[in-house]
């Protein structure tokens, strides 16, 4: 299976801290994307790196890219409570649109 | 950005009916569509693609003829899961690519099915 996999599986933080998860892949990509999701909801799209990128900024999301270790990292930093919720990393298959998600963070940032 | 949206939002069914899962583009034409199950604390499992006017293209180990879907227009794709049984409860997401959307897929905020 091409699923990532991200650790923590768990991450629980006080306001302010910053947050970094990490995310392996077994695959070569195209691209990683980073996505949000909030306890039973859809999905927020968050930033997507190219493997050719090393690294890329989003307001207080930093997101980077090893394509040798095959691995990615986001960064948010002055962590706010509205930031608890599970994160995905998301890999594609060449040329398919096709992304294939990682088991997930689950942040708690506590107020 | 663009906007997907699923209808229903959650469904509870008997066991043995059939439940549809819509799943519409509202502002992009969406080539590809994706579908998604996700299990509680769980990550997304990704079931098939469909590509408009073609047939789906279903995952390993994903029942075609259990999962019907149907992407007959750029911005409308459904998933019709039959027969559904206990086991089917769970949450199913869909999500959009194509013209104006870029590499980004764009994600329906997903339907919560509950089987009795």
């Amino acid at each position: 299976s091409q699923q990532g996999e991200e650790d923590p599986q768990a991450l629980s933080i006080q306001e302010g801290e910053n947050a970094t998860m990490n995310c392996s892949y077994k695959t070569s990509i195209n691209n990683l994307q980073w996505y949000r999701q909030n306890s039973g909801r859809g999905l927020v799209h968050l930033i997507l790196i190219r493997s050719n990128e090393r690294e890329k900024h989003s307001g207080r999301l930093r997101v980077t890219l090893d394509t040798s270790k095959k691995s990615s990292s986001l960064l948010i930093t002055a962590s706010r409570a509205a930031d608890t919720a599970s994160y995905f990393c998301a890999t594609d298959k060449s040329g398919t649109y096709k992304y294939i998600f990682g088991t997930g963070t689950r942040l708690k940032v506590l107020a | 950005g663009a906007v997907v949206s699923q209808h229903p939002s959650r469904v509870i069914c008997k066991s043995g009916t059939s439940v549809k899962i819509e799943c519409r583009s509202l502002d992009f034409q969406a080539t590809t569509m994706f579908w998604y199950r996700q299990f509680p604390k769980q990550s997304l499992m990704l079931m098939a693609t469909s590509n408009e006017g073609s047939k789906a293209t279903y995952e390993q180990g994903v029942e075609k003829d259990k999962f019907l879907i149907n992407h007959a227009s750029l911005t409308l794709s459904t998933l019709t899961v039959t027969s559904a049984h206990p086991e089917d409860s769970s949450f199913y997401i869909c999500s959009a690519t194509g013209q104006g959307a870029g590499e980004t897929q764009y994600f329906g905020p997903g339907t919560r099915l509950l089987v009795l």
